[in-house]
């Protein structure tokens, strides 16, 4: 099992881009997560879902969309880039509900905008 | 005043040496609690639940204080291998799952 995988691992966007961040799991975890880490502070939690088809906000949901066609995908959409959103982003997936189980971490994706 | 609280560190401590981490919460409506390790620049994985109780894994031991709100990590015999950031972990709902900002340890030979 390759876990959790997340693509691209480093990423440069201008001001004003768009992209996806890509996040696959092979565990058959219902429920998966997306998170941003900056120095100094602790993994925030951006958007989750807890199947196919459901998602929801996190603490910091702003400038981010998700959706959840499959189990197996999750992908992280910046619609509009800022260099606020200079971050390294962290997807995780879970077998029960992520405030209560152990969550797998991806490894990670460096993001930059300048 | 951030929801979770830890020491940021660096504690540097020689091989061998026993060594303590607390994290403090804020909420007293949390319900599950947890250590991560990071190590430098991977992701983070899952050290330890805490459980009420207090619980053991062979040279870690944590313990919870819901009385004073607090998580404790304890690293008996420390190895070079446990050099890492410890993060501390307080969830209360699917939406909130607090993480704190890590505490770096540093095993020195």
């Amino acid at each position: 099992n390759a876990g959790v995988t997340q693509t691209p691992k480093f990423q440069v966007l201008k001001t004003g881009q768009s992209m996806t961040l890509q996040c696959a799991q092979d565990m058959n975890h219902e429920y998966m997560s997306w998170y941003r880490q900056d120095p100094g502070m602790g993994l925030r939690l951006i958007h989750y879902s807890v199947g196919a088809g459901i998602t929801d906000q996190g603490e910091v949901p702003n400038g981010y969309n998700v959706s959840r066609s499959t189990t197996e995908d999750f992908p992280l959409r910046l619609l509009s880039a800022a260099p606020s959103q200079t971050s390294v982003y962290f997807c995780a997936s879970s077998s029960g509900l992520p405030s209560s189980y152990e969550q797998y971490f991806g490894p990670g994706t460096r993001l930059t905008v300048t | 005043r951030k929801e979770v609280e830890q020491d940021p560190g660096p504690f540097n401590v020689p091989e061998g040496a026993t060594v303590a981490f607390n994290c403090t919460y804020s909420n007293s409506a949390s319900q599950s609690f947890f250590w991560y390790r990071q190590d430098c620049r991977k992701e983070p994985k899952l050290l330890m639940s805490v459980y009420s109780s207090g619980n053991e894994d062979g040279r870690f031991t944590a313990q919870l204080n819901r009385a004073s709100q607090y998580i404790s990590l304890l690293i008996r015999d420390s190895k070079l291998s446990d050099s890492a950031t410890y993060l501390c972990v307080v969830s209360r709902s699917a939406s909130k799952i607090i993480f704190g900002s890590g505490t770096r340890l540093s095993i020195r030979p």
